[in-house]
């Protein structure tokens, strides 16, 4: 399977506790997407990577999350000290580029989080 | 920042019929326009895309539509099918950049 990857699928963990979820883009895309989906809603913007380099953050992005793509090729995304609101379905996408045709994002299936 | 609105919320039709999902969009300075058809429990997948050069676009029974001056765009689904049903988002971007959705339209095609 050549698309983007996720794991874990699912994580169950209790409030307070930190949580690290890894997604391995398509090869040779240098942008990668982290998004947040609830129930009913749309994928919210979270960050974005042009390979290592972290471009943007959104508000949504409490000092409680942080990501790294390393080496410019997978992805983590950290949740420190979990809330109930945290649960939600966590979004990896990635892109080839900016223009062109070569800024479609295709999103992997996501890891569904649960805080108890 | 971007926000993007979408109409209507649900959609029922019959097998057959056509279906018209509607989006705004508040920055002008967007030029790129994907639609993503969500089933449940899966990821969001692309459907169809334009970009802010190009006022139509059509792959078989999908086309979408652009209107910068109103930054409006539309999906225009045909000859709707069972298969059809599904979570539809619509979504706006500065292109490479971060995907704005809209909070998506539930079309029900009933046979």
């Amino acid at each position: 399977d050549t698309g983007v990857s996720q794991n874990p699928r699912h994580k169950i963990t209790k409030r307070g506790q930190n949580v690290t979820f890894r997604c391995d883009p398509i090869s040779e895309h240098n942008r990668l997407y982290w998004y947040r989906q609830t129930l009913g809603q749309g994928p919210e913007f979270l960050t974005y990577f042009q390979n290592e380099a972290q471009l943007e953050k959104s508000r949504l992005l409490s000092d409680r999350f942080s990501a790294e793509r390393p080496k410019g090729s997978f992805s983590t995304l950290e949740i420190q000290r979990t809330e109930q609101g945290d649960s939600a379905m966590y979004l990896c996408a990635s892109s080839l580029g900016t223009s062109g045709g070569k800024e479609t994002q295709y999103f992997g299936p996501g890891t569904r989080l649960l805080v108890l | 920042g971007e926000n993007v609105e979408q109409h209507p919320s649900t959609l029922s039709v019959q097998e057959g019929d056509s279906a018209v999902i509607k989006c705004t969009y508040s920055d002008s300075a967007s030029n790129y326009f994907p639609w993503y058809k969500q089933e449940l429990g899966k990821r969001p997948q692309l459907i169809i895309d334009i970009r802010s050069n190009v006022g139509e676009k059509k792959d078989q029974r999908i086309a979408v539509t652009l209107n910068k001056t109103a930054k409006h765009f539309s999906l225009h689904i045909t000859e709707t099918q069972p298969e059809d049903s599904a979570v539809y988002f619509c979504a706006a971007s500065r292109g490479g950049t971060a995907l704005i959705f809209g909070k998506g339209t539930t079309l029900s095609v009933s046979s």
